[in-house]
C-alpha cells in the first residue's frame, strides 16, 4: 500500500543513452511533482503536474520532458544523457494547492531515484 | 524574491543534547507556507510540520518543537533531549500561495549528526 512509488530506485546508465522513470502514487492527490536533488544533497523542483495538466516547468534542460498519461501517474523521460544528470530524483504528490480549511497541504515524496551517468 | 537559508551546514550534538536548526526565509507574499522535512540516511523524505503565514503559534510534537517568527522571517527547529535516530538533513522549505502550484523552494539543508 505504497503512496508514492517511483521505478527504478537505481538507474546506472551511459552518457548519451535514453532513459525513463516512473512514478505512481494511490492517494488520490491531484498533482504531482518532479524534483532534483544533486550531489550537495540541495532539492529543486522541475516540473509539476495539476490533472494532467503542466504547472510547472522551471529551468530545466529540454532533454527532460515529463509525461503524465493520468493524474495518478507522473513520468520522467531523459535523452541524451549527461555526466551533470547524475542525481537523485524525487517524484511527489499533494491534494490540490488549497485544502478545505485553507491550508496548503504537505507533498509526499517518493523513495527517490538514484540515477548515475557513466 | 523567494528563498530559503539553513546557514548551518552541518551540526554535531551528543544523545540527549538540546539542538536547534535555523531557518530563515525570504518572499514578497504575505500569504505563504513554511515546511520542515526530515531525510534519514536510508534517503527518503518524511514531511514534519507545516506552517502558515497567518498563524505564528508555535507548535511542539513530543520532542520537536518549532518557532515560527514573521517579525524576523525565521522558522526554527529545536529537538529536545537528542536521540542517534535523530541523525538525517533536514530542509526547511517555503511555498508562496500566490504561485497556487505547490512548488516548495528548499533550503540547502542542515546535517545533523547525533553521537550517542
Amino acid at each position: 500500500d505504497t503512496a508514492v512509488s517511483q521505478t527504478p530506485k537505481y538507474l546506472v546508465t551511459q552518457m548519451g543513452n535514453d532513459k525513463s522513470i516512473k512514478c505512481e502514487q494511490n492517494l488520490g492527490h491531484d498533482t504531482m511533482y518532479w524534483y532534483k536533488q544533486d550531489s550537495k544533497k540541495f532539492l529543486k523542483i522541475m516540473f509539476s503536474y495539476n490533472n494532467k495538466e503542466l504547472i510547472i516547468n522551471e529551468t530545466v534542460p529540454n532533454r527532460f520532458s515529463p509525461k503524465s498519461p493520468d493524474k495518478a501517474h507522473l513520468n520522467l523521460h531523459i535523452n541524451s544523457l549527461e555526466l551533470g544528470d547524475s542525481a537523485v530524483y524525487f517524484c511527489a504528490s499533494s491534494p490540490n494547492g488549497l485544502g478545505l480549511a485553507g491550508i496548503y497541504n504537505e507533498q509526499f515524496f517518493g523513495p527517490g531515484t538514484r540515477l548515475t551517468v557513466l | 524574491a523567494q528563498k530559503v537559508t539553513q546557514a548551518q551546514t552541518e551540526i554535531s550534538v551528543v544523545e540527549k543534547e538540546d539542538v536547534t536548526l535555523d531557518c530563515v526565509y525570504e518572499t514578497r507574499d504575505t500569504t505563504y507556507y513554511l515546511f520542515w522535512y526530515k531525510q534519514p540516511p536510508s534517503g527518503e523524505l518524511v514531511f514534519l510540520i507545516r506552517r502558515n503565514s497567518f498563524d505564528e503559534q508555535n507548535e511542539i510534537s513530543g520532542r520537536y518543537s518549532w518557532n515560527f517568527q514573521k517579525s524576523t522571517s525565521s522558522f526554527n527547529f529545536t529537538i529536545t533531549a537528542s536521540q542517534v535516530v535523530d541523525s538525517a538533513v533536514y530542509f526547511c522549505a517555503l511555498s508562496e500561495g500566490s504561485s497556487n502550484t505547490g512548488k516548495l523552494i528548499f533550503g540547502q539543508g542542515t546535517t545533523l549528526q547525533v553521537k550517542p
